[in-house]
């Protein structure tokens, strides 16, 4: 079945820094790709998304790039904030499954 | 324009009783989904509704249904409660006619059980 993996956090970031959280799927056919994230005590909200191969999404800084030939689609930030800390859950959407198959979520905290 | 509200936002119970939870919608949003958020088990889909038809269910055991009204709110509901269903239940929604994944969250109702 799809599945989606993520790196395990948590990550601890000093702001300014550098993000990359990697995420990779299995999936049979061609599925949409999320991003969503999950401030402390609120529910998630989409991030970014693609839809096809080399689709980039890209949202407030963020950005992935659906790549078929490695099935990944790893998150990125230039500069990450202390506003930024959440914890970031990679996504994949099969059309006709009406649901989302979640990674397990990566915890992010960025120091001032 | 009102986000998707889900009451109630905490809550206790004993094991063996039973809980529904609510969730409204955004306006004009038909579809509904449930999410069971756990820290050993992450994000598990439960069920999604539409126009009050249940068009795919997560494997979960028969303990836990749900239910969509004909103005798209939605309840689900857990009987028999055990300790392992302490969890934050996440409702989203969407337009649901050809879904693509874009879906719009409450901030969940949270289940402790005793």
């Amino acid at each position: 079945g799809n599945s989606v993996t993520q790196m395990e956090g948590p990550v601890t970031l000093s702001e300014e820094a550098f993000l990359t959280i990697n995420c990779t799927y299995t999936a049979t056919g061609y599925p949409s790709l999320f991003w969503y994230v999950q401030y402390p005590g609120e529910g998630l909200q989409l991030l970014l998304k693609a839809t096809k191969a080399d689709d980039k999404g890209s949202n407030k800084g963020f950005e992935a790039t659906y790549r078929k030939e490695t099935t990944s689609f790893h998150l990125e930030k230039g500069s990450v904030q202390v506003s930024d800390s959440a914890v970031y859950f990679c996504a994949l959407w099969q059309g006709g499954s009406e649901k989302l198959v979640f990674g397990k979520g990566t915890k992010l905290t960025v120091n001032p | 324009k009102a986000g998707v509200t889900q009451t109630p936002r905490y809550l206790i119970k004993t094991r063996g009783q039973q809980v529904t939870l609510s969730c409204s919608p955004i306006s004009g949003h038909r579809s509904v989904s449930w999410y069971q958020q756990t820290p050993g088990q992450g994000l598990q889909f439960l069920f999604e509704y539409f126009s009050e038809t249940q068009r795919n269910k997560g494997n979960f055991p028969g303990r836990f249904s749900g239910r969509q009204f004909s103005n798209s709110r939605s309840e689900m509901n857990v009987s028999t409660l055990e300790l392992g269903d302490s969890a934050l239940y996440l409702c989203a929604s969407s337009f649901g006619h050809s879904n693509t994944g874009e879906l719009f969250f409450g901030e969940g109702s949270r289940l402790t059980v005793l």
